[in-house]
């Protein structure tokens, strides 16, 4: 089975710090996401890559930013996180299309950040 | 752009009853279709998926139809339990990467 591990389950930072979240993946996967889900919005997409040092802007990457230095890992970076940025966080991973349909992507189980 | 929608939650049942929940979706393209769930204090995983009108995705006893006359995906089961109490979630691919989520609906059986 795919292993997506988030390196933390619950975290609380200051508002102000910079925060990393990080994910590793162990099934060589293409292409990394990160989602934040909050209540009554579902999941939305902040950034994604589908290579090493490449990257790619989702639906609200502001604030935010990532680093793909090697294929298994897939960091996202809070420059300076602030009261809005306290969620829930979640990296998925999932290989290439191969024929008709998407790829189902693959989640880790979360980071829960709550800043003060 | 994409969007999907689902019926808002929560929803509550009893053990065996008969459970749906609505998802339609606008889709700029042709879309696969995926219902994901979410277990308390896990991340999601892919409970089934569709890739073309009229497929028929299934797993755990939970089925969906494709409809594109009806832009729909709505997710069914027979008789729940109690361990199908979840979140789920719709979604929609159109393309190699990305997928847009609906908000997710609270299922509780209660037995």
């Amino acid at each position: 089975d795919v292993k997506v591990t988030q390196s933390s389950r619950y975290l609380v930072k200051r508002t102000g710090e910079k925060v990393f979240l990080e994910c590793v993946q162990d099934m060589d996967h293409e292409n990394m996401f990160w989602y934040r889900q909050d209540p009554g919005l579902g999941l939305r997409l902040i950034y994604f890559s589908y290579d090493v040092k490449m990257k790619e802007k989702g639906d609200i990457p502001e604030g935010y930013s990532v680093s793909r230095e090697k294929k298994e890992r897939f960091s996202l970076i809070l420059e300076s996180a602030s009261t809005n940025q306290t969620s829930m966080y979640l990296c998925a991973s999932s290989p290439p299309r191969q024929g008709t349909g998407g790829s189902p992507l693959h989640f880790g189980n979360g980071t829960r950040l709550t800043v003060t | 752009g994409n969007s999907v929608t689902q019926m808002e939650g929560p929803v509550t049942l009893s053990e065996e009853a008969f459970l749906t929940i609505n998802c339609t979706y606008t889709a700029t393209g042709y879309p696969s279709l995926f219902w994901y769930v979410q277990y308390p204090g896990e991340g999601l995983q892919l409970l089934l998926k569709a890739t073309k009108a009229d497929d028929k995705g299934s797993n755990k006893g939970f089925e969906a139809t494709y409809r594109k006359e009806t832009t729909s995906f709505h997710l069914e089961k027979g008789s729940v339990q109690v361990s199908d109490s979840a979140v789920y979630f719709c979604a929609l691919s159109t393309n190699d990467y990305k997928l847009s989520f609906g908000a997710g609906t609270t299922v509780t059986v209660r037995a």
